[in-house]
């Protein structure tokens, strides 16, 4: 059973770099889509990108244009980067396990989520 | 984008009730859409893929239907572990989108 643990501050103040890692444990990080997922009381369920096949990745374009996302298979980890976060960007952040599939993507493992609070 | 509409918001019902959420896509999906349960301080968990079918383990009483905008998911004979607030996410194209939710209370 794979698991998927998230990791990073959970306190960060407008204008900062959040920086989040996941591991996943139990399995391979081949032939899977890693992704970030957020959820805020505001904006509800937002994908926010995906990482896979050593390391290309696809991004929300809402938020691409200040956010990266990389892979560490060794480790079993992917990480997100989101710089100049702003109150908006306060949400539970989790990372999950996609499956690319003939009908599309399905995410079928999550992370338990962490609870990011941006505010000066 | 593809917006993703749910409704209802939220419903209430009991205990052996039939409820259906419906989920409405902005622009034609095929069978590209799934559906998610989540429960209070828990992450979503996976339901139902390709518009019907149900995950392994999990009770036939859930259900869903639909094609192309218009899409639907069903509970029969409601039991407490169903009270809960259910997304719907499309897959067709990225970004990928969720619905608003349904909470089902």
């Amino acid at each position: 059973q794979v698991e998927l643990q998230e990791s990073g501050p959970r306190l960060m103040k407008p204008s900062e770099t959040l920086s989040l890692t996941c591991t996943v444990s139990g399995g391979s990080m081949r032939s899977y889509y890693w992704s970030w997922i957020r959820q805020s009381p505001g904006k509800g369920l937002e994908w926010i990108g995906y990482i896979y096949s050593r390391g290309s990745a696809t991004y929300n374009p809402s938020l691409a244009s200040r956010m990266s996302m990389s892979e560490d298979t060794s480790m079993n980890q992917f990480s997100l980067k989101l710089r100049s976060v702003t109150g908006a960007d306060s949400a539970v952040y989790y990372c999950a396990r996609i499956r690319g599939v003939s009908t599309g993507f399905e995410v079928d493992n999550w992370g338990q989520g962490t609870l990011v609070t941006v505010s000066s | 984008d593809i917006q993703m509409t749910q409704s209802p918001a939220s419903l209430y019902a009991s205990v052996g009730d039939e409820i259906t959420i419906t989920c409405r896509a902005s622009h034609t999906i095929s069978t590209h859409l799934n559906w998610y349960q989540q429960k209070p301080g828990k992450a979503p968990q996976l339901l139902i893929t390709a518009v019907s079918r149900l995950q392994s383990g999990l009770p036939s009483r859930i259900s869903g239907s639909g094609s192309g905008t218009q899409f639907s998911l069903t509970i029969n004979n409601l039991q407490p572990e169903d009270f809960a607030t259910y997304y719907c996410q499309q897959s067709f194209s990225t970004p990928l989108t969720f619905g608003g939710g349904t909470r089902v209370q």
